[in-house]
């Protein structure tokens, strides 16, 4: 299993420069999520997915879209690049067990950075 | 009042040491906790999981999780170089979409 896998590793964009980052796992999981981490900064949930068709905000949506059209992708979009959206995003995924027992894989990670 | 809050460090501890990092959450609700270690230009790697007060131990880590205090921890006993690291506290609500919420990290740095 490859896991939780992110595409590209490193991208730079201009202002208002749209782009998508890719986000496919092969582990079948129900769950994903989408997090950026600034510098010397924590994790901070973008959106999430609890299934094909189902996404959700999270804490910092503004700027950014997904979609879900199957358990194994979840890209990221983002319209208008502003430099404040210079970050390294992980993607990540679950089983989506119920409760508290479910575990978070994440990804390599896409460092982004917008002039 | 951040919700899940860590000491930035870095906390330097010398090799064979016993490494104690610490977290405190401010919501009661909080189900389960999580400890990430990320080295630098990586992703965050479960170390791991607990649910129930108490300790839980798993090699040289022992996770430690007090509710009443709302206070959770981490020891990593005989310290080595390479568990010098950022250190992530993650809590998870038990809300729908089982969202993670995460601490900035502790930095960790052992020195031989």
């Amino acid at each position: 299993n490859a896991g939780v896998t992110q595409t590209p590793k490193f991208r730079i964009l201009k202002i208002g420069q749209s782009m998508t980052l890719q986000c496919t796992q092969d582990m079948n999981h129900n769950y994903m999520y989408w997090y950026r981490q600034d510098p010397g900064m924590g994790l901070k949930l973008i959106y999430y997915s609890v299934g094909a068709g189902i996404t959700d905000k999270g804490e910092v949506p503004n700027g950014y879209n997904v979609s879900r059209s199957t358990t194994e992708d979840f890209p990221l979009r983002l319209e208008l690049a502003a430099p404040s959206q210079t970050s390294v995003y992980f993607c990540a995924s679950s089983q989506g067990l119920a409760g508290i027992t479910d575990t978070q894989y994440f990804g390599p990670g896409t460092r982004l950075t917008v002039l | 009042q951040k919700e899940v809050e860590q000491n930035s460090g870095p906390l330097s501890v010398p090799e064979g040491a016993i490494a104690s990092l610490n977290c405190t959450y401010s919501d009661r609700v909080s189900q389960s906790f999580f400890w990430y270690r990320q080295y630098s230009g990586k992703s965050p790697e479960l170390i791991m999981s607990i649910y129930s007060n108490g300790d839980k131990e798993d090699g040289r880590f022992t996770a430690q999780l007090n509710k009443a205090s709302q206070y959770v921890s981490l020891l990593i006993r005989d310290s080595q170089p390479s568990d010098s690291a950022t250190y992530l506290c993650a809590v998870n609500k038990g809300e729908y979409g089982n969202k993670l919420v995460f601490g900035a990290g502790t930095i960790l740095r052992v020195k031989s």
